[in-house]
């Protein structure tokens, strides 16, 4: 089974841009979504495909991909946005899944 | 509202079952695939089954492959993640998902959830 690899923690200044990356050979044929998840909660979907949006996410949120990589970016972090993310996507084994091991980011 | 209750999780002794189950409600139930994911106590998000709309395909992690066993009763709107032979490796929030695509013209299509349930707490302790 294949892995997909996230920085452990950032930090970033309220109000500044912060990128958080996923690095995995299953990101060559599938896009990554991604999830955000504060303490003792479910995680809640923010991006899916090639960068949409659900309904109630803020346009700070943002995805793009390149070869093996994912990258998520959250431009102009606020307070709310500390959490953990993890990025997610199909196994290189068919019908297999994975997620990112998950990158703790601080609002500074 | 599309809401996913999982329940069942408890404390139990390793070697021992436990059943989950997952309640849908506000969603045709029958029509999508779920999968359970899982996650250890101050650990990341670890899949661990999905099951198609009707039952017909499963397919596991290799960490629980030959003990656990993922099924649904459609009439019921519910989901079941039926754990054997239990380790205290499995002690984790187990939630259930809900499975959905975005495919591009290419025909390449990438999984997301966009639903997920609370989450119920198994323990496997001795």
């Amino acid at each position: 089974s294949s892995e997909l690899t996230q920085d452990p923690a950032v930090s970033v200044a309220l109000g500044q841009t912060v990128r958080i990356t996923c690095q995995g050979d299953s990101l060559r044929g599938y896009y990554a979504s991604w999830y955000q998840q504060k303490p003792g909660q479910a995680p809640v979907l923010v991006i899916y495909g090639k960068t949409n949006r659900p309904s109630g996410i803020p346009d700070r949120f943002s995805a793009s991909s390149s070869g093996n990589t994912a990258s998520l970016t959250i431009t102009g972090a606020q307070a709310e946005d500390e959490a953990d993310y993890y990025c997610y996507s199909r196994d290189s084994s068919d019908n297999h899944y994975v997620f990112g091991t998950g990158t703790k980011v601080t609002v500074l | 509202q599309v809401q996913l209750v999982e329940s069942g999780g408890g404390v139990v002794q390793p070697g021992r079952s436990l059943r989950l189950s997952c309640a849908a409600s506000g969603i045709t139930f029958s029509t999508f695939s779920i999968h359970w994911v899982r996650q250890a106590p101050g650990k990341g998000l670890e899949w661990v089954a999905v099951i198609s709309y009707d039952g017909s395909n499963t397919y596991y992690a290799d960490s629980v492959k030959g003990r656990f066993t993922i099924s649904r009763d459609n009439s019921k709107n519910t989901l079941y993640l039926q754990m054997n032979s239990l380790r205290v490796e499995d002690t984790a929030v187990y939630y259930c998902a809900r499975h959905r695509r975005y495919c591009t013209g290419g025909g390449s299509c990438s999984p997301y959830f966009d639903y997920w349930g609370q989450g119920t707490l198994v323990t496997v302790s001795s």
